[in-house]
């Protein structure tokens, strides 16, 4: 079965660097995502990456994949207030479901 | 072009009831996933719908059922309603052409609320 995990908070001063993390298990993922939620709204996609890359850059956005070690992140650049939300990592396989983390609540703090 | 979209907003059910909850996909999409989000956890998938056929389902009992329209547009009937049932149902659609096209957009959500 699929896994993913990811740490549950993270505080951040504003105008930082903010890295997320996430591990999963199931080898046969294609592509890895990221979504935001913030309170009381849907999921709202950031960026994601295709399985044979390890890097992905979008604006104040970077994702780094290790494969090998099953290991995905997401760096916010510049972190700012609007930043504050949960983040989910998410596995797609083959059968094109996603498979969630349980989230990541980010606290930017003044 | 129109996101995805879901209706109602909330609804307050009690046990034992049916609901049935509705999402219309993005446009030029022709996939519909729902998704059940409990509190302070992450989405679960609850089925898929490609083309108006079934293709793929979580491990949800058969209470839980949906359907998919010639427009791609998508319901999910819950019956028997149980208090575990609370919880954000969130629909997403995509192209269901596999690769990036496959990418899942979501809806904001309907919250329901069994007492």
């Amino acid at each position: 079965g699929e896994d993913v995990e990811q740490s549950l908070f993270l505080s951040v001063r504003e105008g930082d660097s903010s890295v997320i993390n996430c591990t999963y298990t199931d080898s046969s993922s294609t592509y890895l995502y990221w979504y935001k939620q913030e309170p009381g709204a849907g999921l709202q996609l950031l960026t994601y990456i295709f399985s044979n890359m390890d890097m992905k850059q979008d604006q104040r956005l970077t994702v780094l994949l290790n494969k090998k070690d099953k290991h995905l992140s997401l760096r916010i650049a510049d972190t700012q207030t609007g930043d504050s939300a949960i983040y989910f990592c998410a596995e797609r396989g083959n059968d094109y479901k996603l498979s969630f983390g349980a989230g990541t609540t980010v606290t930017v703090r003044a | 072009e129109t996101g995805v979209t879901q209706s109602p907003t909330h609804l307050i059910k009690t046990r034992g009831q049916q609901v049935t909850l509705r999402c219309s996909s993005q446009s030029g999409h022709n996939t519909v996933s729902w998704y059940q989000q409990a509190l302070g956890q992450g989405p679960q998938f609850i089925f898929q719908y490609y083309r108006e056929e079934e293709n793929g389902r979580g491990n949800f009992p058969p209470r839980f059922s949906g359907l998919q329209f010639p427009n791609y547009s998508s319901e999910l009937n819950v019956n028997a309603l149980e208090l575990d049932d609370s919880a954000l149902y969130l629909c997403a659609s995509s192209k269901g052409q596999g690769g990036a096209v496959d990418t899942q957009y979501f809806g904001p959500g309907t919250r329901l609320t069994v007492l």
